[in-house]
């Protein structure tokens, strides 16, 4: 069964660069039957799609966020990375990583890690 | 954007009791829609994918369906682990979530 970590600083300072990894167990971040993901959600709030990466490195952001996003694959670790640049108070939020199935959807989740941006 | 509506914001609802949540989007997804659950302090659970396809391990007290831009999640007796928020997720055209619903115990 595939298991998803996410890792990185708990805090970040305003207009930093917000980075963050997920490692991948139980399964290889190779293959090419799915999406890796990040999702994020804001204290109290709902859930917000920030884009995926496929195996051979095709990346899809969603536009609101496209111009600060950067997602990354490292097969080698089996592991993918967001970085998040010019952050603000508003990209305080608990950060999941997921995987999506290609052929049927449906997300499997990380535990997620909170990132608070502050000075 | 796809956006994706959920209704109603929170359901009342007794221990024992149906409950039916909505998900209307805002054009088609075909069948292309999820659902999760989702406890404070958790991340989500995939409940329905496909829009009634139940995920490993999803008891069959919940289902899913409809197709399009009309979509159903039905508990059908709910037990105390099932009050959560409830989310869709539409997959058809990038992805995005509705704002989710609140079973709360009446």
């Amino acid at each position: 069964q595939v298991q998803l970590q996410e890792s990185g600083p708990g805090l970040v300072k305003p207009s930093q660069t917000l980075s963050l990894t997920c490692t991948v167990s139980g399964g290889s971040i190779s293959s090419g039957d799915y999406y890796w993901s990040w999702i994020r959600q804001p204290p109290g709030k709902g859930l917000e799609w920030i884009g995926y990466i496929y195996y051979s490195g095709s990346t899809y952001y969603n536009p609101s966020l496209k111009s600060r996003v950067t997602i990354s694959v490292d097969t080698s670790k089996n592991q993918f990375s967001l970085k998040l640049s010019s952050v603000t108070a508003a990209d305080t939020a608990v950060y999941y990583c997921a995987r999506e199935a290609v052929t049927t959807g449906g997300l499997a989740w990380g535990q997620g890690t909170l990132v608070t941006v502050s000075s | 954007e796809i956006v994706m509506t959920q209704s109603p914001a929170t359901l009342s609802v007794s221990p024992g009791e149906r409950a039916t949540l909505s998900c209307r989007a805002s054009q088609s997804v075909s069948s292309n829609l999820a659902w999760y659950q989702q406890k404070p302090g958790q991340a989500p659970r995939l409940l329905i994918y496909g829009a009634s396809t139940r995920a490993t391990g999803i008891p069959a007290r919940f289902s899913g369906s409809g197709s399009g831009t009309e979509f159903t999640l039905t508990i059908s007796s709910l037990q105390s682990e099932d009050f959560a928020v409830y989310y869709c997720q539409q997959y058809n055209n990038w992805w995005t979530f509705g704002q989710g619903t609140k079973v709360e115990i009446k």
